[in-house]
């Protein structure tokens, strides 16, 4: 079966520090991978997705970057946290079928910029 | 732009029934989805609709009309456990299978 996992589960960061996380898919191979960021009470904004290895699409203009270096890994990087980077963020994956709607998610990760 | 309403916050008596509404505005548009979060877990899928119509899975069913940009959520024989936010997602057609995400309804279920 398929698994999702991302680290670090929680972290404290301070403005100006990097930033680095991590997603790893088991079980499946070429997914589609998603970021996503939820701030505190409210929905999901989606940040990067990518359809395979070095590709990778933004959806909102920041401070972030994400990266592909192999199939099924992501990661969601910055090189100078603001305060605004602050919240709950989400890596996904798809099978690539279009017009299903599912997407299954990692245990999200929570980051506090200070 | 991708634009997705919902009720903020609905609450409901266990074992009742309760509907959560969605409103959209997409630019594209394949298909609509339904996601229940847990405080402080991750979103789980529940439900997607392609075409209009009705479509059950248990106690949660979910409808979509096109022509109306509009679909719900409907949950039967709430259970205290049901108590979480759910979202909807509209799919966008870009082959990536992205998910635009509404603003989310906080379900407070109540004995």
């Amino acid at each position: 079966s398929q698994t999702i996992h991302q680290w670090p589960a929680t972290l404290v960061q301070p403005v100006g520090s990097p930033l680095s996380l991590e997603c790893t898919v088991e079980g499946t191979s070429n997914p589609n991978l998603y970021w996503y960021r939820q701030a505190a009470g409210r929905g999901l904004q989606l940040l990067f997705y990518s359809v395979g290895i070095g590709q990778i699409s933004s959806e909102v203009p920041q401070n972030l970057s994400a990266s592909r270096p192999q199939d099924r890994q992501f990661i969601l990087s910055s090189k100078k946290l603001l305060l605004s980077d602050s919240g709950f963020y989400l890596c996904a994956w798809s099978g690539g079928r279009v017009g299903t709607g599912e997407l299954f998610f990692g245990e999200g990760s929570r980051l506090t910029v200070l | 732009g991708q634009s997705l309403e919902q009720p903020s916050e609905v609450t409901a008596v266990e074992g009742a029934i309760v509907q959560i509404n969605c409103t959209y505005q997409t630019s594209g548009f394949y298909g609509l989805s339904w996601y229940q979060q847990h405080d402080g877990g991750a979103p789980t899928f529940l439900s997607y609709n392609g075409l209009d119509g009705l479509e059950e899975t248990g106690r949660f069913s979910s409808f979509l009309s096109r022509s109306d940009s509009y679909g719900y959520l409907l949950l039967q024989e709430l259970q205290m456990k049901d108590s979480a936010s759910y979202f909807c997602a509209a799919a966008n057609p870009t082959g990536a299978n992205n998910l635009f995400f509404g603003t989310g309804t906080r379900l407070t279920v109540i004995p």
